[in-house]
C-alpha cells in the first residue's frame, strides 16, 4: 500500500519568512495530493491540493509543487504570519482507492 | 462550502458502556464517509471507510465488532464504540466526500474519555 513520509516533524520560522514542508510517497499510481492544516483541538482543513497532471499550484501565500518522477511534493508558505502556526498534514491518494494516506504531520510555529 | 458536522463534540462515559457518534454532511451528499482516530500529537489513523448502503470496510487491526459503523443515508454515518474501555479514549474524526470529487471534508471531531 501507499506510504507517505513527511519532513520536518517540527519547524520554527520567523514571522515574514517562508516555510517549506516536504512529503514523499511510494505508490507511483497516486494522483491526488491534498494538504490539511489542523489547529489544536480542531478539525483538519483543506488548504490546497494538487493533481498529478499539474506540477505546481498557487493560492495567495500558499503553493504546492509536485515532482512525479521523484515522487515528492512540497508545501510552500510565504510571508508567514502567526495564524499560520498549526500542524500541517500531507496526504496521497490514487484513483483506484477510496482512502487518503496521511503523512505524520509537521508542527509549524511562527515566531513573532 | 462543504460542511460536515459531528455530534457529540465531547463524551465521558463509564467503562463497559457503548457510545454513538454521529457524522452528518450538511450541504452535500456524502457517498463515502471515513472514520479516523487521532491520538495526541499524532497523525490521523483511518479506521474504516463506508459507502452509503454498503457494509463498512475496516482497516487492518480495527475490530469491526467493537467499532460499529452504519452509513444508512447519503448525509449520515454513525460510529458506535461498543463496551468502551479506557484505551478507547481518543479523538474520533469523520470525513465525507461526494464521488467523483476527491476532496474529503472533515467533521469537528468527538473527544471520547472512558473512565
Amino acid at each position: 500500500g501507499e506510504n507517505v513520509e513527511q519532513h520536518p516533524s517540527t519547524l520554527s520560522v520567523q514571522e515574514g519568512d517562508s516555510a517549506v514542508i516536504k512529503c514523499t510517497y511510494s505508490d507511483s499510481a497516486s494522483n491526488y495530493f491534498p494538504w490539511y492544516k489542523q489547529e489544536l483541538g480542531k478539525r483538519p482543513q483543506l488548504i490546497i491540493d494538487i493533481r498529478s497532471n499539474v506540477g505546481e499550484k498557487k493560492d495567495q501565500r500558499i503553493a504546492v509543487t509536485l515532482n512525479k518522477t521523484a515522487k515528492h511534493f512540497s508545501l510552500h508558505i510565504t510571508e508567514t504570519q502567526p495564524e499560520d502556526s498549526a500542524v500541517y498534514f500531507c496526504a496521497a491518494k490514487n484513483f483506484g482507492n477510496e482512502k487518503l494516506t496521511f503523512g505524520t504531520g509537521t508542527r509549524l510555529t511562527i515566531i513573532p | 462550502g462543504a460542511v460536515v458536522s459531528q455530534h457529540p463534540s465531547w463524551v465521558i462515559c463509564k467503562s463497559g458502556t457503548s457510545v454513538k457518534i454521529e457524522c452528518r454532511s450538511l450541504d452535500f451528499q456524502a457517498t463515502t464517509m471515513f472514520w479516523y482516530r487521532q491520538f495526541p500529537k499524532q497523525s490521523l489513523m483511518l479506521m474504516a471507510t463506508s459507502n452509503e448502503g454498503s457494509k463498512a470496510t475496516y482497516e487492518q487491526g480495527v475490530e469491526k465488532d467493537k467499532f460499529l459503523i452504519n452509513h444508512a443515508s447519503l448525509t449520515l454515518s454513525t460510529l458506535t464504540v461498543t463496551s468502551a474501555h479506557p484505551e478507547d479514549s481518543s479523538f474520533y474524526i469523520c470525513s465525507a466526500r461526494d464521488r467523483p470529487v476527491e476532496t474529503q471534508y472533515f467533521g469537528p471531531g468527538t473527544r471520547l474519555l472512558v473512565l
